[in-house]
């Protein structure tokens, strides 16, 4: 039963329009949500957060958008650029739970076309 | 400053034997958490260690143990290879064992179990 869920797989987007990676959980208990960013052959790299008291947290080109209601999040990236082509990783956090376990999505491939 | 290092980058192992995988922390992190990344699938918690304890496990099978040097450095241990095993092994360390902290990941082991 998987807690956190990206249900794309995949997305293309050329390059200066805007991004959209949506991720969806079902644990209520979920207080921390994170985005992470992988490329090949590499280990998954932070991106931005937000915590279950806010709606939004903007970093830049970066901006995570918390529907707690709809138990829903996703991620924009405005302007893309190519260098943004990676495998983006949602993950949740029950963050006072005493141990820091994350609980991953399986991914969306996103691929920003020149 | 180096990152999070793991060594072996690759192995490949035969069903029923014994592997260890070794991950150095981030100099100053004292947590480090261990995932296993199937592929098609996101990274799924094993272990977290904090000041050599371990603080959390996952839903895996006894046949995975882990365990901290005084040096915050970790290995994971893994007895009875099956073919289920082959996967990316990934490292992660972070300043504490809890809350908001950023895991800052290396770039894993692929293990590919014949």
């Amino acid at each position: 039963d998987q807690q956190v869920k990206q249900n794309s797989p995949s997305l293309s987007v050329q390059e200066g329009r805007i991004s959209i990676l949506n991720c969806d959980y079902t644990n209520s208990m979920f207080d921390y949500f994170l985005w992470y960013k992988k490329y090949p052959a590499e280990g998954p790299t932070f991106l931005i957060s937000i915590s279950s008291i806010k709606d939004k947290n903007e970093d830049g080109r970066f901006t995570v958008f918390l529907n707690k209601s709809a138990k829903h999040l996703s991620l924009h990236i405005v302007p893309s650029q190519p260098g943004d082509s990676a495998v983006y990783f949602c993950a949740a956090s029950e963050g006072g739970a005493g141990s820091y376990q994350l609980t991953f999505g399986k991914g969306t491939k996103l691929s920003v076309i020149p | 400053d180096a990152g999070v290092t793991q060594s072996p980058t690759h192995l490949i192992k035969t069903r029923g034997q014994h592997v260890t995988l070794r991950c150095s922390p981030i100099s100053g992190h004292k947590s480090v958490s261990w995932y296993q990344q199937v592929l098609g699938q996101g990274p799924q918690f094993i272990f977290q260690y904090y000041e050599k304890e371990e603080r959390g496990r996952g839903n895996f099978p006894d046949r995975f143990s882990a365990r901290q040097f005084p040096n915050y450095s970790s290995e994971l241990n893994v007895n009875a290879l099956l073919l289920g095993d082959s996967a990316l092994y990934l490292c992660a360390s972070s300043l504490g064992p809890q809350g908001f902290e950023k895991l800052f990941f290396g770039s894993g082991t692929q293990l590919s179990v014949l």
